[in-house]
Parts: C-alpha cells; sequence; structure tokens
C-alpha cells in the first residue's frame, strides 16, 4: 500500500517564506504532484517532481528526494489568497495510479 | 477554468436513492479519473477510465459503478445512497493515462438527507 504523510494546519504570516513537508511510502514511484485547494473549490495543478532536486515555478518551488521519500513545498512572499489546502500526491504502481495525502491547511495572517 | 465540466453543481436527494454525475474532460483529454472528498477528508481515489477502458480501480464501493463513453464523457452512478455518502466528488481529466497533470472540474457537491 501506499502512505502519505503532510501537517495538519501550518499558520504564516503574510510577507513570509513557508515550507510545507510530505513523506511518503510507496513501491513503484514514479512522481509526486503538489496541488492548491481553495475551500469547496478543485484542486489546481502546482508542480510535479520525478527526479531528485529543486523546481522552481514563480513564488513556488518544490524539492523531491527519492531516496529520503520526501518532498517538500515552498512558498515565498506569503500573500493572503495562499490560504488554501495544499496536497501531496504520488503517482505509482503498473497504471500509475495517483494518490493523495490528507492535505495541509495553510492560513496566512497579516 | 480548466476545462473539465461536471453536472450537477449540487444535488440534494434521500437515503436509500440512486444518483448519475457526469463529466466532460478536456478538449483532447483521453483519461478520466473520478474522486470523493468528505469533509475534512482527502482526496479519496474512486476509479479511472482510459478511452473508454477501466484502468484503475481505488477504495470504489460496490454500490458506486462508472462508465466512459465512446464521446469520452464520463458518468459516475451512485446507488442505495447512505449518509456517508454526502461530499464533493471530483472527476479530473488528462491527455494520457499517466500524463504529468491531471486536471479537476469544479466538483459536484453530493448531500444525502
Amino acid at each position: 500500500g501506499q502512505n502519505i504523510d503532510q501537517p495538519t494546519e501550518m499558520t504564516a504570516t503574510e510577507g513570509a517564506i513557508v515550507q510545507i513537508n510530505c513523506t511518503y511510502q510507496t513501491s513503484g514511484f514514479n512522481g509526486l504532484f503538489w496541488y492548491q485547494q481553495h475551500a469547496g473549490e478543485a484542486p489546481t495543478f502546482l508542480s510535479y517532481n520525478v527526479l531528485d532536486g529543486l523546481e522552481e515555478k514563480g513564488r513556488f518551488s518544490s524539492f523531491l528526494s527519492r531516496s529520503k521519500g520526501y518532498s517538500y513545498l515552498l512558498l515565498k512572499e506569503l500573500q493572503m489568497k495562499d490560504s488554501a489546502s495544499y496536497l501531496c500526491a504520488v503517482r505509482s504502481g503498473g497504471y500509475q495510479k495517483v494518490t493523495f495525502g490528507t492535505g495541509t491547511k495553510l492560513q496566512v495572517i497579516p | 477554468d480548466s476545462g473539465v465540466t461536471q453536472t450537477p453543481k449540487h444535488l440534494i436527494t434521500a437515503t436509500g436513492q440512486r444518483v448519475t454525475l457526469r463529466c466532460s474532460p478536456r478538449s483532447g483529454d483521453l483519461s478520466v479519473y473520478w474522486y470523493q472528498q468528505s469533509l475534512d477528508q482527502g482526496l479519496q481515489f474512486l476509479i479511472q477510465y482510459y478511452n473508454g477502458e477501466e484502468r484503475a480501480k481505488g477504495n470504489i464501493l460496490e454500490r458506486f459503478s462508472a462508465q466512459q463513453f465512446p464521446d469520452l464523457h464520463s458518468e459516475l452512478n451512485l446507488s442505495s445512497l447512505e449518509l456517508g455518502d454526502s461530499a464533493l466528488y471530483f472527476c479530473a481529466s488528462s491527455v494520457v493515462a499517466g500524463a504529468d497533470t491531471q486536471y479537476f472540474g469544479p466538483g459536484t457537491r453530493l448531500t444525502v438527507l
């Protein structure tokens, strides 16, 4: 089976930097995704990592270490609109099924 | 707007009833995924179709079934509904079965009374 762990909640200050961690245990790993989901809305794609290292995309960066089963999402220059849940998802298996973690609810405060 | 459409947006029904949720994928996408998201829970993968064929199955109850039609739209059928089936049901699509990105529709909020 698969196991994906993320902190349940985090709070950070507007303008600051926050790092959301994700650890996973799976067989046949084939990529890790980060999605953003505002309450009651659909998840939207943020990033995808399949190789070790850092992927940067504007204010958001995502890091992956396959050997450690670890990823993080880094959000810089936080804005109030960044308050949302951040979902870590792992793709694995022969049919490349994607399994989502329960998400980290981030609250950005002034 | 992701390009994935879902109908209806809201659905209220009673226990024991049956409902059908509909999804139209983005133009050109061959793969469709269904997810259930209950209050304060993560996205639970239900089932995936690729070009009309079932590709992967997750935690889908026997009371639930789905299909993908030749025009690539998909329907999720939920029967003998229980209170615990109340949730947001999302459909997502991707170009191929193992694509990098899934694009999510706006979801159908199902309330079972």
